[in-house]
């Protein structure tokens, strides 16, 4: 079965400084790969997504990731955090069928240090 | 995008009781999603709302507990019924959109069931 595993459930980070979200799947074939952010009593907003094509996406915010087939992985980075990047962070998996059905990781929670 | 809008944005109930949520897009989508994301946890899929035809739920959610009403392309409601405490989530809708690739998620509706 399908699944979603984001292995840090809180990480810390200090203003400024470089961040790495992980995120491991498991699915049959390549997947459409999303990652999303939802910000405290906010709804999820989509950061960026992989489809097929380049393995480095670029999204919102500064963000990318990094598709890794070999490595089932589709890490998030972002070169300098800011404060408003606090939130909690969710990857997701989706059917390439089209059923519109994402699998979602158990989300990641990232605090910024100023 | 879809621009999504969900009604209440937050209620507290009594126990035993239904509430009805309201989910509203601003163009005319295919499919669109309920997703309960409980205390503290990731987001799981409870059905898909189709058109002009019964809901289809996922494993372990029922109609009678969660009945789905989908009357045209730009709105649907789900009900909680017979509320418990465990029922306590925040509910969010999303739309399959941007091409039909991509899910794009209401700001949810927070539910405290005393």
């Amino acid at each position: 079965a399908q699944s979603v595993t984001q292995p840090d459930i809180h990480i810390t980070v200090s203003e400024g400084a470089s961040l790495e979200l992980r995120c491991n799947y498991s699915y049959g074939a390549t997947p459409y790969l999303f990652w999303y952010v939802q910000s405290p009593g906010q709804g999820l907003q989509l950061l960026l997504k992989y489809f097929s094509g380049d393995t480095l996406v670029q999204g919102i915010k500064g963000f990318e990731a990094e598709f890794k087939r070999s490595q089932s992985s589709f890490n998030l980075r972002k070169p300098s955090v800011h404060w408003s990047d606090a939130a909690e962070y969710f990857c997701a998996v989706g059917e390439k069928s089209n059923t519109g059905k994402l699998i979602f990781g158990q989300g990641t929670t990232l605090q910024v240090k100023p | 995008s879809a621009v999504i809008s969900q009604k209440p944005s937050r209620d507290i109930c009594q126990r035993g009781t239904s509430l009805t949520i309201q989910c509203q897009v601003d163009s005319q989508v295919t499919m669109m999603f309920w997703y309960r994301q409980q205390p503290g946890q990731s987001l799981t899929l409870i059905a898909t709302a189709n058109q002009g035809s019964e809901a289809t739920y996922e494993s372990g959610f029922v109609i009678d507990k969660f009945p789905i009403s989908r009357p045209n392309l730009t709105f649907s409601t789900l009900t909680v019924s017979n509320m418990s405490p465990e029922d306590s989530s925040i509910y969010l809708c999303s739309v399959l959109a941007g091409g039909q690739d991509t899910q794009y998620f209401g700001p949810g509706t927070r539910l405290t069931v005393l």
